[in-house]
């Protein structure tokens, strides 16, 4: 049972290149979460997944795109990479709703030059 | 605007008490979360109160007034490793998780 866990730990890019962050869980949860975390701010919710096939924009989702295609996956793209990019990206799950715990992976770091 | 207040960074000694608090003005709310997050790992559960009053987890406890719009998280007998920072959330009328930006918490021996 690995819980969640995220693909690449670690990437470097150069602006206006792409790339997909992919996010695994085993949990059987129905709710996926991409979060960034930035130095002295809150986590801030990108995309979430209510369910297979569904997506939805959370609070900042310009520049990425997301996608369900499986229950236990979720994938999150930059089309083309910015250094406002630059960030520790943290996918979570939940068994249903965000009243519920969210677990989630170990980050990927980005470095957008 | 939704807004979540924590102390930045605290100090405190191996084997004694620190009490984190955390205040917050969301539109509604629906519940209030505390994570705790080791440098450079993923934050994990700590707790979570919906309703008023105190909720104990061995040396953890979490209170929360809803009228106040308050809460804190209370470590006792501190180990060196409870070096870590922690995150305050609250769930809003929406159900969108609102996150304070953490507290850094440090132990000294």
């Amino acid at each position: 049972n690995a819980g969640v866990t995220q693909t690449p730990k670690f990437r470097v890019l150069k602006t206006g290149q792409s790339m997909t962050l992919l996010c695994a869980q085993d949990m059987n949860h129905e709710y996926m979460y991409w979060y960034r975390q930035d130095p002295g701010m809150g986590l801030r919710l990108i995309h979430y997944s209510v369910g297979e096939g569904t997506t939805a924009k959370g609070e900042v989702p310009d520049g990425y795109n997301v996608s369900r295609l499986k229950k236990q996956n979720f994938l999150l793209g930059l089309e083309s990479a910015a250094p406002s990019q630059t960030s520790v990206y943290f996918c979570a799950s939940s068994r249903q709703g965000p009243e519920e715990t969210q677990y989630f992976g170990p980050g990927t770091r980005l470095l957008v030059l | 605007g939704q807004n979540i207040d924590q102390p930045t960074e605290m100090t405190a000694t191996e084997g004694a008490i620190v009490q984190i608090n955390c205040t917050y003005q969301t539109s509604g709310f629906n519940g209030l979360f505390w994570y705790q997050q080791h440098a450079g790992e993923a934050p994990t559960f700590l707790s979570y109160n919906v309703l008023d009053g105190l909720e104990e987890k061995g040396r953890f406890s979490s209170f929360l007034s809803r009228s106040k719009g308050y809460s804190y998280l209370l470590l006792k007998e501190l180990q060196m490793k409870d070096s870590a920072s922690y995150l305050c959330a609250v769930l809003d009328s929406n159900y969108q998780l609102i996150w304070g930006a953490g507290t850094k918490l440090i132990i000294k021996p």
